[in-house]
């Protein structure tokens, strides 16, 4: 079955730290890659996705991801977070109709 | 512009009680739609979705069903709730051939 597998469930920085999030899954097919973000006490929005071409995807503010197809991975990224960075981070990965999810990373910014 | 409708936006309800949970679409036609729940702590978890008008998949046995009566309608149901059944159920939709998903704003379900 395939899944997704977010490696860290709480991550904890300061402001103006640099983000990677981590993201793998098990699907050895072709693949379309998601990151969406929930806010505390919002809904959950894109962030960014990959369907093909430059695996390097740049995303909404200031989030980019990085799709390695040899190392089943698609990590988020951010050179410098803010405090209002702080949410939860979902990867999913589709396969046909459906969207496999990762259980999320907690992200909490020290201000 | 479309936009997707969800409601209520919390529900407390007995066990054994039964639910039906709605979510409409607007601006568009024919599109995927999906019940997911989400628990604490363990990410989104599909449920149901559906292509089409009375083309419901069930991803995850459970004493839950769904239903499309209409084009843009996705009913998520219960004959008997379970305390298990508590949690966030988010609908969402997505274009036939397009692969973006868009939320709506859940429904807090608890069952006491």
């Amino acid at each position: 079955a395939q899944s997704v597998s977010q490696h860290n469930h709480h991550v904890i920085l300061s402001e103006a730290a640099s983000l990677e999030l981590g993201c793998n899954y098990s699907y050895g097919g072709t693949v379309n890659l998601f990151w969406y973000v929930q806010y505390p006490g919002q809904h959950l929005q894109l962030l960014l996705k990959y369907f093909s071409g430059d695996p390097l995807v740049k995303g909404i503010k200031g989030f980019e991801a990085e799709f390695i197809k040899s190392k089943f991975s698609f990590n988020l990224r951010k050179p410098s977070v803010q405090w209002s960075d702080t949410a939860e981070y979902f990867c999913a990965v589709r396969s046909n109709y459906q969207l496999i999810w990762g259980a999320g990373t907690k992200l909490i910014i020290k201000p | 512009s479309q936009t997707i409708h969800q409601w209520p936006a919390t529900l407390v309800q007995p066990v054994g009680s039964p639910l039906s949970l709605e979510c409409t679409v607007e601006g568009t036609s024919n599109p995927n739609l999906y019940w997911y729940r989400q628990a604490a702590g363990r990410g989104l978890q599909l449920l149901f979705y559906s292509i089409g008008i009375d083309q419901i998949s069930s991803e995850v046995p459970q004493n839950l069903s769904a239903s499309r009566p209409q084009d843009r309608q996705f009913i998520l149901s219960s004959k008997k709730l379970l305390l298990s059944d508590s949690g966030f159920y988010l609908c969402a939709w997505s274009a036939p051939e397009v692969y973006g998903y868009t939320f709506g704003s859940g429904t807090r379900l608890t069952v006491v």
